[in-house]
């Protein structure tokens, strides 16, 4: 059964740091990987998609990469704001490129001004 | 930009009683999903549902859920006699066709109170 963990629960910075965000995922037959914002109170919002033949994606200040045989992805995020805070969950599909998600339990982000 | 949206936003129903939540896809999307999110704890699968049947289930969704796909656009999850554990966030999600289009977009949720 796949299980997916985010360590350390929660994450403090000042502004302008570069920070990293881990996940890690215990059957490397991965799909594809997720990586979704979420503010309190509200939905998922996609952030980034990196399928399993890739080994990182980017979108702006963020860049999300791809270790399948260690089981680990990690999401960059340059130059943080404060508008970054939220908590960020990745998520992995390991049946099919279109079957269930499995979630982490999310990092929650705060980056103080 | 497409969006799946989903109504309503919130719902609070007494124990025992039926509650329908509602979602409306991106209109292109053929897998469609629900998942819960009970406070504080990890989003949770569903089911699933693609070519107008279930494809996969959590032992969490027994037989008093069900989802449906009644018009062509709208996906419908129906919680039969609700328990106060059925308190959570809902969320819908849809996904493209194909191995190239497997990105998941999920509404803003229907938060459920059971009382």
């Amino acid at each position: 059964k796949q299980e997916v963990t985010q360590i350390p629960a929660a994450l403090s910075v000042p502004e302008g740091e570069n920070l990293v965000l881990n996940c890690s995922f215990t059957d490397s037959a991965i799909y594809n990987l997720q990586w979704f914002r979420q503010d309190p109170g509200k939905g998922l919002t996609s952030l980034l998609l990196i399928q399993s033949s890739q080994r990182e994606q980017t979108s702006g200040r963020l860049n999300a990469s791809l270790d399948k045989s260690s089981g680990r992805s990690t999401l960059y995020i340059a130059a943080s704001q404060p508008g970054d805070s939220a908590t960020y969950l990745c998520a992995v599909s390991s049946t099919g490129a279109n079957s269930k998600l499995t979630f982490g339990k999310g990092i929650t982000l705060s980056v103080r001004p | 930009e497409p969006e799946v949206t989903q109504t309503p936003s919130h719902q609070v129903t007494q124990m025992g009683q039926e509650v329908i939540l509602r979602c409306v896809p991106i209109s292109n999307h053929l897998y469609f999903y629900w998942y819960r999110q009970i406070l504080g704890q990890k989003v949770e699968f569903l089911v699933s549902f693609y070519n107008n049947e279930i494809s996969e289930k959590s032992e969490i969704f027994d037989d008093q859920f069900s989802v449906e796909r009644p018009d062509g656009s709208n996906f419908t999850l129906k919680i039969r006699s609700t328990k106060l554990e059925d308190s959570a966030m809902y969320f819908c999600a849809s996904r493209g066709q194909g191995t190239m289009n497997t990105e998941a977009f999920f509404g803003q949720g229907t938060r459920l109170t059971v009382v």
